[in-house]
C-alpha cells in the first residue's frame, strides 16, 4: 500500500461540474501539497495545507488531521482544468543540523473537463 | 521577476557518459528541491536543500547521482555513468521556507534521454 493514495485516478466531467479528488495519506506529516501538472508537463503548486481549508478562486482545499484525509474541489468546471491533480504529504525529519524532510507523492488524478 | 530556471532545457546523452543538470531558484528562497518524472510515471522526490543544514541524500536513486547547491543559490544534481533508466523530466523547485511552510515554484524541467 502507497503512503499517499488518491482517488479517482481518472475523472471525466462535463464543463460546469463539480469535482473532488481525495488523498490519504498513512504517515505522520507536517503538511499537505496539492500541485496541478499541465498537459505540457509544467506544475503549479496550489496549495500548501496544514490544517483545515483554504480557498482560491474555484479552487477549494480541505484537510482532516485526524483522518489523514485530504480533498481538492474544483467548482464549475471548466476545460482548461484539465490537467493531472496531485497530492503530496511532507513528512518531517531530521535534527537541526541534518535534514531528512521528505515529500512523499501520490500517483495523480487525470481530469478532463469536457465542453 | 524571474521564477525558477534550469538548464539545459533538454539534453541526450550517451550511456555511460557524465551529466550536470543546473538549477537557478528564485532569489531569496532558501528552499530548493530536485524531482524526477519518468515517462507516464508520478514524480519522484529526490533531495532538498534548506539553509544550512546536510541534506538527506536517501532519496537519490543510486550512487551515481550526487547534488551540490552553494549558498541559499544555485544547484546542480550530476549523474555518473548514466545509464537508460536515468532517461525522465527532472524538475527543481524553490519555496521561502521549507515545504511545511511555503508553496513551491517549479522550473520548466530538464528532461534528460540516454541513448
Amino acid at each position: 500500500k502507497n503512503e499517499v493514495e488518491q482517488s479517482p485516478q481518472n475523472l471525466t466531467a462535463q464543463e460546469g461540474e463539480f469535482i473532488t479528488i481525495n488523498c490519504s495519506y498513512s504517515v505522520g506529516i507536517s503538511a499537505l501539497h496539492w500541485l496541478q501538472q499541465h498537459p505540457g508537463g509544467g506544475i503549479v503548486s496550489l496549495f500548501m495545507l496544514s490544517s483545515g481549508k483554504k480557498k482560491h478562486g474555484r479552487l477549494i482545499a480541505t484537510i482532516n488531521i485526524q483522518e489523514k484525509h485530504s480533498s481538492l474541489h474544483i467548482t464549475a468546471s471548466h476545460p482548461r482544468d484539465s490537467a493531472v491533480y496531485i497530492c503530496a504529504a511532507a513528512r518531517r525529519g531530521g535534527t537541526k543540523t541534518s535534514n531528512t524532510d521528505k515529500l512523499i507523492f501520490g500517483t495523480g488524478t487525470r481530469l478532463q473537463v469536457f465542453p | 521577476g524571474a521564477g525558477v530556471s534550469q538548464s539545459p532545457s533538454n539534453k541526450v546523452t550517451e550511456k555511460g557518459k557524465d551529466v550536470e543538470l543546473r538549477c537557478d531558484p528564485i532569489s531569496g528562497h532558501t528552499a530548493l528541491y530536485w524531482y524526477r518524472q519518468r515517462l507516464g510515471q508520478g514524480l519522484e522526490f529526490l533531495i532538498y536543500f534548506q539553509g544550512n543544514s546536510a541534506p538527506d541524500k536517501s532519496g537519490l536513486p543510486s550512487d551515481r547521482f550526487s547534488a551540490e547547491r552553494t549558498g541559499e543559490s544555485v544547484s546542480t544534481l550530476t549523474i555518473q555513468r548514466t545509464q537508460q533508466e536515468d532517461s525522465a523530466v527532472y524538475l527543481c523547485a524553490s519555496s521561502l521556507g521549507g515545504f511545511e511552510q511555503e508553496t513551491q515554484y517549479f522550473g520548466p524541467g530538464t528532461r534528460l534521454l540516454v541513448l
